[in-house]
Formats: C-alpha cells, structure tokens, sequence
C-alpha cells in the first residue's frame, strides 16, 4: 500500500537553529499538508499546498515557517529560526483530492525537539 | 467555521466487549466526517471517512461510525474490543469552506483490559 515518508523520524536542533523536514507524499496524490501535535495535545493544522502554492495556513505557520515542493516528489517544511515551543511532532499528510472527499494518507511523523 | 468535540478524553473497556467513542460536531457546510488511529510512537490511520454517501459508515478493524445529522453527532463503535486497539483515536471534521485544512477533536485514549 503507497506510503507518505517522512524524514528524519527523530530531530534534535537547537533553539535558533533552521530545521528542514522532509516528506515524499504518495505519487499521484495533489494535495499536501503539514500538521503538528506538540505532546499531550491536539492535533494542529499548519498549512495546505495545491498546485505549487499555498491554498491555506493557519495562524501557527508565521514568517518563521515555509513550505516548498523543489522537484516534484519532495515536499518540505522549513522552520527558520527554531524556539523551544516548535518541539513537537510534525505529521505531513497528502491526498488525492480535497480532504473533504478522501480524506489524508498520514506519515509517520518528525519528532523536532528543540533544545 | 468548524468544530468538533470527542466527549470523552478516555475510554477503559475490558477485551470482547463493545466500543463506544463519542464525537460531536459543528460545521457551517455539509460536512465530511472522519476517524483517525494513532497508536504509541505511530503515525495516524485513517480508520474510516463519511462523505454524503451512505450515514452507516464501516472502517478497518471492525470499526464502524453511524453519521446522525439530526444530533450533529458521528460516534465511532466496534462490537468486541481487541488489545490491539488501545491507542488514541481522533475525529476529524472537513468542511466545504474549509476544504484545505481539517479539525481534529482532543482525542480520547482506549484502554483495553485483558
């Protein structure tokens, strides 16, 4: 069954630090996302990527965060100049269509521990 | 906008008896409702998925999820719990207007006793 990787599974950075995480979304899926879950709470929506842009983010995904899809099979999250309160696990999600209709396939998450 | 609520933060059941997560939700649209697993140190399954097709919805593992619009409600339910399905579990709501982001619920962690 097609898979979303995600990479590295586990990241120490310190704080101030730029941190890439990086995703390879199922292959013909369009529709990509970035989600958080800092521990012991829910799961956060940071931002949604169609066509080469960004279709919607939340108020989490600031300045400091930007997504990027540079060869048409990676899909990558990058936080500029990482705070202690990033720490968390990143989840990136792809689906087929709008996930009003499918739903998302979900990786198995980047933990980011900023120290 | 959209919202939804998992009424219960845990649920203790012993193993062969049945399941019950509640999850109620609120949306501005027609809404498209789903389930999500996330087991220990795992990533998140997609158990099941309503979308305005049929309201008794069945997913992997046994699982299934009634969609009641009346009582804004999707309940997820299995007859006989397995230890295999101690984790956390997630209900999610998607939204016409709303359709690049999904909101997800607290989550409600099942513990299953042997």
């Amino acid at each position: 069954e097609p898979e979303v990787t995600q990479t590295p599974s586990h990241q120490v950075t310190q704080m101030g630090q730029e941190v890439i995480l990086r995703c390879v979304p199922i292959s013909n899926h369009l529709y990509f996302y970035w989600y958080r879950q800092i521990l012991g709470q829910k799961v956060e929506f940071l931002v949604s990527f169609y066509n080469n842009e960004i279709s919607e983010k939340s108020e989490i995904f600031d300045d400091q965060f930007s997504v990027e899809r540079p060869d048409g099979s990676n899909f990558t999250l990058k936080i500029r100049s990482t705070k202690l309160e990033d720490s968390a696990m990143y989840f990136c999600a792809s689906s087929v269509g709008r996930p009003g209709g499918h739903g998302y396939t979900f990786g198995s998450g980047t933990r980011l521990t900023v120290v | 906008a959209q919202s939804v609520t998992q009424l219960d933060s845990h649920v203790s059941v012993s193993e062969g008896t049945p399941v019950l997560l509640r999850c109620n939700y609120s949306s501005s649209y027609s809404p498209s409702l789903f389930w999500y697993v996330q087991h220990p140190n795992k990533g998140l399954q997609l158990l099941l998925k309503y979308t305005s097709a049929a309201t008794l919805v069945k997913g992997i593992n046994g699982f299934e999820a009634e969609f009641k619009k009346s009582e804004t409600s999707f309940h997820l339910t299995k007859p006989s719990a397995h230890m295999s399905d101690a984790a956390e579990y997630f209900c999610v709501v998607s939204d016409g207007a709303n359709a690049g982001k999904s909101t997800f619920g607290d989550g409600t962690t099942l513990t299953v006793k042997p």
